[in-house]
């Protein structure tokens, strides 16, 4: 039930194209939804994070989808970029909680 | 970074020697954090601490101990290393305010037992 589990491992996108990354869970008491983006031989960096009172965030050109029936949550990079290339790592607490569950991460690829 | 140093960047070490990770932080946050990240598991919890001397177990807390002495540093210990503990370990503190709940990771330090 702790666990949060995203997909696809990997992807390729050609520049200017659509990124979208999925992931679901389980436990219902999770609150806070962050997604981190990671870059070879550096710590992850908090990129978006979305609580499930809305639906969408929207931060330039990155966006959290949020189905909270569903219990699924999706990153979108639109017009992406070579610079988007890296890892991204969902991730999922509870308000009050002391911990993070992440996802297993996503290396994204983005070809010129 | 927030602040956060991690040492050493790089150790190549035996399988059964102690071993010890430092990571050290500037800015008094109460929470930190010592993550493993390898190839297909993502980020795993190993220990945390909410407070000088309050430690607790993550996911993954066997052959692992931690300890911190004073707010600044969270040493993570491996007290007879195994080739199953080759990883990157990350450091991180947790920073939250009334709308966000942040964590700010190190830059990693890759361990390789032999």
């Amino acid at each position: 039930q702790q666990q949060v589990k995203q997909s696809p491992q990997s992807l390729i996108v050609q520049k200017g194209g659509i990124s979208i990354i999925n992931c679901a869970y389980e436990n219902t008491a999770f609150d806070y939804f962050p997604w981190y983006q990671q870059f070879p031989g550096k710590g992850p960096a908090l990129l978006i994070a979305i609580r499930p009172d809305v639906s969408e965030k929207k931060e330039g050109r990155f966006t959290i989808s949020f189905n909270k029936s569903a219990k699924q949550f999706s990153l979108h990079i639109m017009d992406s970029q070579p610079g988007d290339s890296a890892t991204y790592f969902c991730a999922a607490s509870i308000q009050g909680a002391q911990k993070l569950v992440f996802g297993q991460g996503t290396r994204l690829t983005i070809n010129p | 970074d927030a602040g956060i140093t991690q040492s050493p960047r790089h150790k190549v070490t035996e399988t059964g020697t102690p071993v010890t990770l430092r990571c050290h932080q500037t800015e008094n946050h109460r929470y930190m954090y010592w993550y493993r990240q390898d190839p297909g598991h993502g980020l795993r919890l190993i220990h945390y601490s909410y407070g000088v001397k309050d430690t607790d177990k993550g996911e993954v807390s066997d052959g692992y101990s931690v300890s911190r002495s004073k707010t600044e540093d969270f040493l993570l210990t491996l007290e007879s290393a195994t080739s199953s503990q080759t990883s990157v370990y990350f450091c991180a503190i947790r920073e939250r305010t009334a709308s966000t709940d942040t964590q700010y990771f190190g830059p990693g330090t890759r361990l390789t037992v032999l």
